[in-house]
């Protein structure tokens, strides 16, 4: 079992339809992270959030930290909000300060 | 905001050849960089945390004389891929924490990655 866990993997949306990806994890963190990749591979850091709920414009990331779950949530879908959305989660593992373990990400797309 | 610059984005080199990939922080000091490595369809896995002024710590499994990793300096990390196999083609990202007291202590900023095919 992966220790960060994301559902679902693939998503399939028409635009303005209001989206929900989730992210569970295993392990002990100091923080959480949403990255979004697109198709030529860039990454770009979304949020990083250690408790309660964040927003950046149509986007809103909530964490729970007793139920070690997240939720990145899109307001009013977009076609450009089509990416790769992976969740990452940051502590010290094995030794390793700030070391990242990602999930496998969600595969959106948001159809016109 | 923070940038990290990555380069090259795309080298294609035949097999037995060395690639090095360079990460340039261009506005902030890094004292601790990241490298990642992601195969087709798959998450990205931590190859090595790379610290300025010391040695490389890599991860299980990472061989550290094939995947060479340089810190000299605050702004750059450098990953040389020694003795390219066509296994090893892959997408290698890199990313950057900037150091304490900076603005963004706490974000960490990904390059746009390097895409490695060995042929």
């Amino acid at each position: 079992k992966n220790e960060v866990e994301q559902s679902p993997q693939n998503l399939t949306a028409q635009e303005g339809e209001f989206i929900t990806i989730n992210c569970s994890y295993s392990v002990g963190i100091s923080a959480l992270h949403w990255l979004q990749q697109h198709p030529g591979g860039g990454i770009v850091s979304l949020f990083m959030l250690s408790s309660g709920k964040k927003k950046h414009g149509r986007l809103i990331a909530t964490i729970n930290i007793q139920e070690k779950h997240s939720s990145l949530h899109i307001t009013a879908s977009h076609p450009r909000d089509s990416a790769v959305y992976i969740c990452a989660v940051g502590g010290n593992y094995g030794g390793a300060t700030n070391k990242l373990i990602f999930g496998t990400g969600t595969l959106l797309a948001v159809q016109p | 905001g923070a940038v990290v610059s990555q380069h090259p984005s795309w080298v294609i080199c035949k097999s037995g050849t060395s690639v090095k990939i360079e990460c340039r922080s261009l506005d902030f000091q890094a004292t601790t960089m990241f490298w990642y490595r992601q195969f087709p369809k798959q998450s990205l896995m931590l190859m090595a945390t790379s610290n300025e002024g010391s040695k490389a710590t890599y991860e299980q499994g990472v061989e550290k004389d094939k995947f060479l990793i340089n810190h000299a300096s605050l702004t750059l990390s450098t990953l040389t891929v020694t003795s390219a196999h066509p296994e090893d083609s892959s997408f290698y990202i890199c990313s950057a924490r900037p150091r304490t007291g900076y603005a963004g202590a706490n974000v960490l900023t990904f390059g746009a990655g390097s895409r490695l095919t060995v042929l």
